[in-house]
């Protein structure tokens, strides 16, 4: 099985601060990584995959990079609707398996 | 609207059954593989099941493996999970997905239900 691990398990930003997320992956998955983003009480809302595509919708202010390992999700300026948890998840083997989340807090 | 609508969480005590079900409305049904993905509370994304197109296949996680059953029907654009044998692990919120198989295989989500609740306590 792939461990998915991200990191940090939290941060705390302030508004309009440029954020950036680290996922990364026990075996090389090479750009088959999808990002998601989940606001309390509500269900996943996919961001990303093929590591760098931006899911229909999502702002020009969420970036995805990496290939292999190691993966990022950058958010240029961090805008009030941004705080929420955020999910990877590969999906390079038959059962793709996520990340425990990364919480992005109000500073 | 496109969108998957879960039902059917509760409460439940050890070793009981219960039936998830998930109504889906506003695109093709049949062209999407369908998925349950579950969350524990306070913990991260867990896949649980999978059933093909057409239903004639279907895979699990090894956890739920011979007490979950994944099926659809097509003719209603719904797809369920029957849980027997329900253990206090498998309390989690269950989300209803649709599934995106790129051209190297795998799956991602990009279409998800709001959740419903299994709590399995005595």
């Amino acid at each position: 099985e792939i461990v998915t691990t991200q990191i940090p398990v939290a941060l705390s930003v302030s508004p309009g601060e440029r954020v950036t997320l680290s996922c990364r992956t026990s075996q090389d998955v090479s750009d088959r990584l999808a990002w998601y983003q989940q606001k309390p009480g509500q269900a996943p809302r996919l961001l990303m995959y093929s590591a760098s595509t931006r899911a229909t919708g999502v702002p020009v202010r969420f970036s995805g990079s990496g290939s292999g390992t190691e993966f990022t999700l950058t958010i240029s300026s961090l805008q009030s609707e941004d705080f929420a948890v955020y999910h990877c998840q590969q999906y390079n083997n038959w059962l793709g398996t996520f990340g425990q989340g990364t919480k992005v807090e109000i500073k | 609207q496109v969108s998957l609508v879960d039902s059917g969480g509760g409460v439940v005590q050890p070793a009981a059954s219960l039936r998830l079900s998930c109504a889906a409305s506003g695109f093709d049904f049949t062209n999407y593989p369908m998925h349950w993905v579950r969350q524990a509370p306070g913990k991260g994304l867990e896949w649980v099941a999978l059933i093909s197109y057409d239903g004639t296949n279907t895979f699990y996680t090894d956890s739920v493996k011979g007490r979950f059953t994944i099926s659809r029907d097509n003719s209603k654009n719904m797809v369920f999970l029957q849980m027997n044998s329900l253990k206090g692990v498998d309390t989690a919120v269950y989300y209803c997905a649709r599934g995106i198989v790129p051209e190297r295989g795998g799956f991602y989500f990009d279409l998800w239900g709001q959740g419903t609740l299994v709590s399995v306590s005595s």
